[in-house]
């Protein structure tokens, strides 16, 4: 498949965890993104890490990726209800660099 | 508004009608793209403009399928003789320019429904 392949697809911890989701890709990317779905919105844009970054930080948001194994994480921390959505993972190929393909996503629920 | 407007938000028709989606980019925004996203799982890219461009149509399903834009502003996308497999809710992205570094802007999207 060319899609992103996101691990857990569903993820249910407490308030005040941390959560981490991961995602695998098959072929070389320009850079990777992180987006955000609450139910029946539209994504939401969280981080954009390049392919020759190996970690970027915003707020509570981490992001690794490591280009020899093919794979990204997305870690929050001090997770709130409010972090409560899906999350996707989406990149660009080397070809084709314009569309953004995107990963199955993972369904956080962050319990009170 | 500032940020991109899709309409309607939730359509119904019957099998073999035509309908058509609109969608409002954000000002300014050269690039739009327009996905489908099937109940639970991603987004599946659909066609993508880029100013005067000749659009990338590499994702639509079936000639059913087609997509216009007038300049940099307004897109509409048109299903005809609509099918129940159809059934999805469309998303509309836009970004400042058809570079891989821009992040994309989401509307909220049309549920669209064939019964």
């Amino acid at each position: 498949s060319q899609q992103g392949e996101e691990d857990p697809q569903a993820l249910s911890i407490q308030e005040g965890e941390n959560a981490t989701m991961n995602c695998s890709y098959k072929t070389s990317i320009n850079n990777l993104q992180w987006y955000r779905q609450n139910s029946g919105r539209g994504l939401v844009h969280l981080i954009l890490i390049r392919s020759n970054e190996r970690e970027k930080h915003s707020g509570r948001l981490r992001v690794t990726l490591d280009t020899s194994k093919k794979s990204s994480s997305l870690l929050i921390t001090a997770s709130r209800a409010a972090d409560t959505a899906s999350y996707f993972c989406a990149f660009t190929r080397i070809q084709g660099a314009q569309k953004l393909v995107f990963g199955q996503g993972t369904r956080l629920t962050i319990n009170p | 508004g500032a940020g991109v407007s899709q309409s309607p938000s939730n359509k119904v028709t019957e099998k073999g009608k035509d309908v058509e989606l609109r969608c409002d980019p954000i000002s300014g925004h050269t690039a739009l793209y327009w996905y489908r996203q099937r109940l639970g799982q991603g987004l599946e890219f659909l066609i993508y403009f880029q100013g005067n461009s000749a659009p990338d149509k590499s994702g639509l399903p079936s000639d059913r399928f087609s997509a216009e834009r007038t300049g940099e502003s307004v897109s509409t996308l048109t299903i005809q003789r609509t099918q129940q497999e159809d059934s999805a809710v469309y998303l509309c992205a836009s970004s400042l320019g058809g570079y891989s570094n821009q992040p994309q802007h989401f509307g909220d999207g049309t549920r669209l429904s064939i019964l």
